[in-house]
């Protein structure tokens, strides 16, 4: 079945450096979310992505697609204490989404 | 509206027992999702409804766990005979049109 890796599995910054984790499909992807997820929270969808190379960027956040729609990135610069959680990357083999198959996760813990 | 809500949000119950987790939907999404999530872990897919027809279930489902969505519109998660590895968040999201994912604040089960 489809697996959805990433990495790192932990992330410790200090405020104001960046942070980037790394997505990973065993299938080709028909698009990609991202989510993230607050300590004791529950997934907040951040953006999607559907072409190949595909980049978008929210304020600090930066997401890339990759060309062959097997993997993704999410970038911050400059974190900040708000930016604590664990990020998801979830990914569909067909556009509906009829099935979205989270990854393991990145938590980021950021030391003032 | 105020989002996705489920009941409810704790279950302490023995080994065994059954239990119903029900789900209520933005009221607009035909689509509903049931995701279970274990500590440390992304969640995982366990079923999907378009209006009242369940299109979906994991295979990792067994034949113990069900869900329904009458008339389309709240879902309930039913668990017979639950066993202590059952203990986990059982999380309800719905979407509009199979993009952004709305999740719920989860129901936390705990099998004793």
């Amino acid at each position: 079945g489809q697996q959805v890796m990433q990495i790192p599995q932990y992330q410790h910054v200090q405020e104001g450096e960046d942070f980037t984790t790394y997505c990973n499909s065993s299938t080709t992807l028909s698009n990609i979310q991202w989510y993230k997820q607050r300590p004791g929270g529950h997934p907040v969808f951040l953006i999607q992505l559907v072409k190949s190379g595909e980049v978008k960027k929210q304020k600090r956040l930066t997401f890339q697609f990759g060309e062959a729609k097997k993997n993704s990135s999410l970038h911050i610069t400059a974190t900040q204490t708000t930016d604590v959680g664990t990020y998801f990357c979830a990914g569909s083999t067909n556009f509906g989404n009829e099935k979205l198959t989270f990854g393991t996760g990145t938590r980021l813990t950021i030391i003032p | 509206d105020t989002g996705v809500s489920q009941d409810p949000r704790h279950k302490i119950t023995k080994r065994g027992q059954n239990v119903t987790f029900r789900c209520d939907p933005i009221s607009e999404h035909n689509r509903l999702y049931w995701y279970r999530q274990t500590l440390g872990q992304g969640p995982e897919f366990l079923t999907y409804f378009q209006n009242e027809a369940q299109l979906e279930k994991s295979r990792l489902l067994s034949d113990r766990f069900s869900a329904e969505r009458p008339k389309g519109s709240f879902s309930t998660l039913e668990i017979q005979h639950t066993e202590q590895g059952d203990s986990a968040m059982y999380l309800c999201a719905s979407s509009p049109w199979g993009g952004e994912l709305f999740f719920g604040e989860g129901s936390r089960l705990t099998v004793l």
